[in-house]
């Protein structure tokens, strides 16, 4: 069965310091990657997907990026962190073919003080 | 545009009670597929149906069951007797195909739901 796993699953960090999350999944090949992020009390926005190796694309202009250097691994990354960057962050995965659900891993709380 | 919209912000009942969350959608697409997923505190979200824009027969599963009318853009959710496990917050998404091989999910803004014993 696959399982798409998250880490870490909080994080506190000060403003201006990078970030690095990281999403990897398991029992199943050539997945579409997803990352959201949720803000406190709303819904999910879309960030980032991919198709595969390599193949990002981005839904909202921020100060994230996400890449993705091997088939089951998709890392959501910052520079320099803002407060507005806070919430928590799900990856999700979905079958390339067929085209269906969504799965989403554990979350990651993010905090930016 | 494609847009998905949860009027309910919260809604609270008492464990037995039957509850009907709301979900309508606007697409110009003839094909789409429409999804409920459940937050519960933990965080994760978790899949609980999916329904093709051609198939418009209602589903059961257990005391959860989908009401999809297409001529009134509504894909509603009912638990029939709450229980405190159903608290949650409750997302209805639509699906957006495009040109590159992926599905995106529009997600309304979510139900919160809450069963007191």
């Amino acid at each position: 069965s696959q399982t798409i796993h998250q880490w870490p699953a909080t994080l506190v960090q000060p403003v201006g310091s990078p970030l690095s999350l990281e999403c990897t999944v398991e029992g199943t090949s050539n997945p579409n990657l997803y990352w959201y992020r949720q803000a406190a009390g709303r819904g999910l926005q879309l960030l980032f997907y991919s198709v595969g190796i390599g193949q990002i694309s981005s839904e909202v202009p921020q100060n994230l990026s996400a890449s993705r250097p091997q088939d089951r691994q998709f890392i959501l990354s910052s520079k320099k962190l803002l407060l507005s960057d806070s919430g928590f962050y799900l990856c999700a995965w979905s079958a390339r073919d067929p085209l269906y659900e969504q799965y989403f891993g554990p979350g990651t709380r993010l905090t930016v003080t | 545009a494609q847009k998905v919209t949860q009027a309910q912000t919260e809604i609270s009942v008492v464990e037995k009670e039957d509850v009907t969350l709301d979900c309508v959608y606007e697409t110009r697409d003839t094909t789409y597929y429409l999804f409920w997923y459940k937050q519960p505190p933990s965080g994760e979200l978790v899949f609980l149906i999916r329904r093709n824009s051609f198939d418009e027969q209602n589903e059961i599963s257990g005391r959860y069951s989908w009401n999809f009318q297409k001529s009134t853009s509504s894909f509603n959710f009912t638990i029939t007797a709450s229980q405190v496990v159903d608290s949650a917050v409750y997302f209805c998404a639509l699906s957006e195909a495009s040109s590159y091989n992926t599905d995106k999910l529009i997600f309304g803004t979510g139900t919160r739901l809450q069963v007191f014993p």
